[in-house]
């Protein structure tokens, strides 16, 4: 069975650094993509980030690039989200998701707000 | 980027009548080389993340419903769910996979009427 499980969410203040983890479980993880989607409190999806199979090519919304990094360790099972510079804007529920086809599966996402 | 329209925002069906919604993008997201629509649909219950409906504008991910089905080509297309039940009570989102940024609909609340 299929499982990704975040953590790391968290209260932080404005500016402040937070790093996602996102633990895979029932399938190759080596041979994804993995995604980070985010959905602010009564609001929609958002994609944030992605990464390839081996690391060596991630891509960013505009709206993160330059302070959040995406990163992974194939040994561990394991993608990360690095978020630095935090905005209140930030704020928002964090989905790890495998990328498949499209987003085929998802986890329960953390929880990461931003304010002072 | 590609921009994705959701129409309506939000309907009200009665249980067993038919729901549809509809899905425009800013650009086509059919690959001609392939002659495969990159749209996804989504359905995400209050409390719990988006769960995959269908790829490919009208193929069902396995275990979803036959009462589900899209359609499509091109730049617009539709979610339609032939008999609304209970537990389609929901926000559905279409999503594009063709471009980078992949990219969400602002998403359809669906409730009982």
């Amino acid at each position: 069975e299929v499982q990704l499980v975040e953590s790391g969410g968290d209260l932080v203040q404005p500016g402040g650094s937070l790093r996602l983890s996102c633990a895979a479980s029932g399938f190759t993880f080596s041979s994804y993509w993995m995604h980070w989607v985010r959905q602010a409190p009564g609001k929609g999806l958002v994609w944030v980030s992605r990464i390839d199979t081996d690391g060596s090519s991630t891509h960013y919304a505009d709206s993160v690039k330059g302070r959040f990094t995406i990163s992974r360790d194939n040994a561990k099972n394991t993608v990360y989200l690095q978020m630095n510079s935090l905005r209140a804007e930030d704020t928002a529920v964090y989905y790890c998701a495998r990328g498949g086809i499209t987003f085929d599966y998802w986890g329960q996402g953390t929880l990461v707000t931003v304010s002072s | 980027d590609i921009v994705m329209t959701q129409s309506p925002d939000s309907l009200a069906v009665s249980l067993g009548e038919r729901a549809t919604i509809n899905c425009k993008s800013s650009q086509s997201v059919l690959y001609s080389s392939n002659n495969k629509n990159y749209l996804a649909w989504y359905q995400q219950k209050p409390g719990q993340p988006p769960k995959l409906l269908i790829y490919w504008a009208s193929t069902r991910e396995s275990g979803v419903p036959d009462r589900f089905s899209g359609s499509g080509s091109g730049t617009d297309f539709t979610l339609t769910i032939s008999s609304l039940q209970a537990e389609d009570v929901a926000v559905y989102y279409c999503q594009q996979h063709y471009y980078t940024p992949p990219a969400f609909g602002q998403g359809t609340k669906v409730e009982i009427k």
